[in-house]
């Protein structure tokens, strides 16, 4: 399957720890969106990436949320020193730069900070 | 960025039409309508999205009424796996490079055996 995937699935940390999440894009793809989806509502836009420029930070990212994109090809989001609040479903998002993009996505990472 | 106004939830019986209905009174000249929508536990998928005429794919069709302050999302046949929330955006497809998504609630549909 040649799909956005995401890893970990699930993750269960207690607060103040530190948590990683991976996405890799379609391989084609240069675009790519990380969002974040707290239940009942829906995705909420934190960052973007051009090939490995990020090109937007969302004001919900704050100093202790950090994404990378190293080669232009797999992204990272860390959070650092974990809150409760940061309980969320974060989804990854790739897309091809083109007049009118479609936004292919993973299947999430579900976080619960206890 | 514009707004869209859709229904909570609405109901439909397998392999009945489902129409799923999308208000944006404030949309600009270059904003597409984009549809995507999410099953229980998966990320989004895209649906369809168009500008002025209607659309049809293998999904699903694209109703756009012509002063495109609403637009009606048209399943044609629902099937149980259709049960989903469904997103109505609007995105500038020609401001800049971010192509950033702009969700609302959308209509949670269930879909009845």
């Amino acid at each position: 399957d040649t799909g956005v995937s995401q890893n970990p699935r699930h993750k269960i940390t207690k607060r103040g720890q530190n948590v990683t999440f991976r996405c890799d894009p379609i391989s084609e793809h240069n675009r790519l969106y990380w969002y974040r989806q707290t239940l009942g509502q829906g995705p909420e836009f934190l960052t973007y990436f051009q090939n490995e420029a990020q090109l937007e930070k969302s004001r919900l990212l704050s100093d202790r949320f950090s994404a990378e994109r190293p080669k232009g090809s797999f992204s990272t989001l860390e959070i650092q020193r974990t809150e409760q609040g940061d309980s969320a479903m974060y989804l990854c998002a790739s897309s091809l730069q083109t007049s009118v993009e479609t936004q292919y996505f993973g299947p999430g990472t579900r976080l619960l900070v206890l | 960025d514009a707004k869209t106004t859709q229904p909570n939830s609405m109901e439909s019986n397998e392999e009945e039409p489902v129409h799923l209905p999308c208000n944006h009174s404030t949309i600009s000249g270059t904003d597409y309508i984009h549809w995507y929508r999410q099953l229980p536990s998966q990320g989004p998928e895209y649906v369809i999205h168009g500008l002025t005429s209607n659309v049809n794919n293998r999904m699903a069709s694209l109703a756009i009424a012509e002063d495109r302050k609403s637009s009606t999302l048209i399943l044609h046949r629902a099937t149980l796996r259709d049960a989903a929330v469904y997103y109505c955006i609007l995105r500038d497809d020609n401001a800049g490079n971010n192509r950033k998504l702009i969700w609302g609630l959308g209509t949670s549909l269930a879909v009845n055996p």
